[in-house]
């Protein structure tokens, strides 16, 4: 049983084109994380979201925190060639153990 | 800086050997730990450290150990490696265990068990 499940697991798109990934689970965390990662590398930090809903922007990136702190959605204005990746979220259940959703696998195509 | 360094990038191992992966950081972090990524699972939490000296288990730690004896390095040992341990294993380090801290990745080693 995966304990944060995210939607959809796979999003092909045209550039241009806004979409929106969710994250959700039935556990509160203290904080939740968005990760992406490229083929061949780590995941690698976007942003991280502490309090219940609470919205940070980074650039065409919208990250939003679920009011009781168990779900997120990642929103993408005008998604670019260069979006393309692997969209991990991950809950911090404290010393740094990090739950995984399964991932996001997202092509934006030009 | 070097970050997070992993090695080795690819290996292929028989059923029933043994084989280390190393993880060695240089950014004086405290919290290390290790994943394994499977295809539809995400990452999943193997084993983890918060400091030289002290291990714990995480959610999938059968058929793997480790060891912490310095702050640097932290890997990852598989006594009798299986098929189902076929994975792409990344290692992370972070600086403390706050809810804003990030979790610096490896590259990953992608293991293949025949």
């Amino acid at each position: 049983t995966q304990l944060l499940e995210q939607s959809p697991q796979f999003l092909s798109i045209q550039e241009g084109e806004n979409l929106t990934v969710y994250c959700n689970s039935s556990s509160v965390f203290s904080s939740l994380q968005w990760y992406r990662q490229e083929p061949g590398e780590g995941p690698v930090l976007l942003v991280t979201v502490v309090t219940g809903g609470e919205v940070k922007k980074l650039k065409r990136l919208t990250f939003q925190f679920g009011d009781a702190r168990k779900d997120s959605s990642l929103h993408i204005t005008a998604a670019q060639p260069g979006d393309t990746g692997l969209y991990l979220c991950a809950g911090n259940q404290g010393a740094q153990k990090l739950v995984f959703g399964q991932g996001t696998r997202l092509t934006i195509n030009p | 800086n070097a970050g997070v360094t992993q090695t080795p990038k690819f290996q292929v191992l028989k059923t029933g050997q043994s084989m280390t992966l190393q993880c060695a950081q240089d950014m004086n972090h405290e919290y290390m730990s290790w994943y394994r990524q499977d295809p539809g699972m995400g990452l999943r939490l193997i084993h983890y450290s918060v400091g030289a000296g002290i291990t714990d288990q995480g959610e999938v730690p059968n058929g793997y150990n480790v060891s912490r004896s310095t702050t640097e390095d932290f890997p990852l040992r598989l006594l009798s490696a299986a098929p189902s341990q076929t994975s792409v294993y990344f290692c992370a380090s972070s600086y403390g265990q706050g809810m804003n801290t990030e979790a610096f990745f490896g590259q990953g080693t992608r293991l293949t068990v025949v």
